[in-house]
């Protein structure tokens, strides 16, 4: 386990459709946070867990977005009834609370295209 | 909305030049970090700088952080074309929860 993993790199989906997207963090991480970026802009917070308990949920987690973390884990990330203005990449970083000196490790991203 | 603001908000340079970053930032924090991300990838974390500490180095790069300004600044030393990415602040604030991100700064290296 070399890094964070986000599946699918790529997504393309008809508006009012369902998408889920999915994060596996490093495994000795017990934080998993989720961000959107849109083109241009830097990574906008949505919500956070430690071990599998969401701590933490921005007022741009609409009641169309959910996310959990059964068991600590992995995270899913779902998106009920897409929008257009849902169109961004979602970027899934994990870390480890009280490390010294660390920082966030991020994914590579899933990009969403609400067409 | 975002805490930290990047200037300048793109930087063209020539290779073996420096360039310089600033980050300014509007409530108090734990720590303060710099990211890079190359297009279309996630983010990769560059230094940490935490709110007692004035200055850190890190192979050629630099970081200076001033909490009465509330402002940090990013040197990157005889930079290379492979150094062309977005660069981004992040801010630890002092409820140690998550990271607030700046809008970036966009650096382009010419060979």
């Amino acid at each position: 386990d070399t890094g964070v993993s986000q599946d699918p790199r790529h997504k393309i989906t008809k508006r009012g459709q369902n998408v889920t997207f999915r994060c596996d963090p490093i495994s000795e991480h017990n934080r998993l946070y989720w961000y959107r970026q849109t083109l241009g802009q830097g990574p906008e917070f949505l919500t956070y867990f430690q071990n599998e308990a969401q701590l933490e949920k921005s007022r741009l987690l609409s009641d169309r977005f959910s996310a959990e973390r059964p068991k600590g884990s992995f995270s899913t990330l779902e998106i009920q009834r897409t929008e257009q203005g849902d169109s961004a990449m979602y970027l899934c970083a994990s870390s480890f609370t009280g490390t010294a000196g660390g920082g966030y490790t991020f994914g590579s991203g899933t990009r969403l295209t609400v067409v | 909305s975002q805490q930290g603001e990047e200037d300048p908000q793109a930087l063209s340079i020539q290779e073996g030049e420096n360039a310089t970053m600033n980050c300014s930032y509007k409530t108090s924090i734990n720590n303060l970090q710099w990211y890079r991300q190359n297009s279309g990838r996630g983010l990769v974390h560059l230094i940490l700088i935490r709110s007692n500490e004035r200055e850190k180095h890190s192979g050629r790069l630099r970081v200076t952080l001033d909490t009465s300004k509330k402002s940090s600044s990013l040197l990157i030393t005889a930079s290379r074309a492979a150094d062309t990415a977005s660069y981004f602040c992040a801010t630890d604030g002092t409820s140690g929860s998550r990271l607030t991100f700046g809008e970036g700064t966009q650096l382009t290296v010419n060979p």
